[in-house]
């Protein structure tokens, strides 16, 4: 079945302790994004990536790392999380970036104390 | 920044009736997208309308794009209760097809 897969789920955490949210697709999608959803805001993008190796910031890369080793994978890194960073986190990937639809994850709700 | 607005906020309507939601965006575009999402779950991909496209339909689904006045809006017809959701529309931008940046949505809830 051709889909996205996030883990953990659902995670609660303190303030500093480094945590990773990976993110996999099984359908040879050139891009990926990862998005945090707050209420009012909607989705904002926070990075993406083109290609293998290749990745920009979106609208709010702060606090967060990623990076694409391979292509199926796109892990959202938090070095040092802090409470503002509470959020629903979706990932998405695409065939190519003119475009195309995306395909979601099914989301990663983050609570960090 | 917020580049998409949609207009309502929140929705309300009786099963059978047709929805109307509308999108403003602020710069130039490549295409235009929309997307449901049911209650904390995964965006679903509705229809994606490109620049140089005026109107497109998908089933009970009709989306039209105004460049000049740079707003889409999107038509549901014959509401179902199935079609309760949140739903967003989604641009990239000109400059950079590849940042996508979605709006803030409308919550549509259908009366039975």
């Amino acid at each position: 079945e051709a889909q996205v897969t996030q883990n953990p789920r659902y995670l609660i955490t303190v303030t500093g302790k480094k945590l990773t949210v990976t993110c996999s697709q099984n359908m040879n999608h050139e891009y990926m994004s990862w998005y945090r959803q707050d209420p009012g805001l909607g989705l904002r993008q926070i990075y993406y990536s083109m290609n293998v190796e290749v990745t920009d910031k979106g609208d709010v890369p702060e606090g967060y790392k990623v990076s694409r080793k391979e292509k199926r994978n796109f892990p959202l890194i938090l070095e040092s999380p802090s409470p503002n960073q509470t959020s629903l986190y979706f990932c998405a990937s695409s065939l190519s970036t003119d475009s195309d639809e995306q395909f979601f994850g099914p989301g990663t709700r983050l609570t960090v104390l | 920044s917020q580049q998409g607005e949609e207009d309502p906020q929140a929705l309300s309507i009786q099963e059978g009736e047709n929805a109307t939601m509308n999108c403003s965006y602020k710069t130039s575009i490549n295409n235009l997208q929309w997307y449901r999402q049911n209650s904390g779950r995964g965006l679903v991909h509705l229809i994606l309308i490109r620049s140089n496209e005026r109107e497109k339909h998908s089933g009970r689904l009709r989306v039209t794009l105004d460049t000049s006045k740079k707003s889409s809006s999107l038509l549901i017809t014959a509401s179902r209760a199935a079609d309760t959701a949140s739903y967003f529309c989604a641009t990239d931008l000109y400059s950079s097809a590849s940042k996508i940046i979605f709006g803030s949505g409308t919550r549509l809830s259908i009366r039975p």
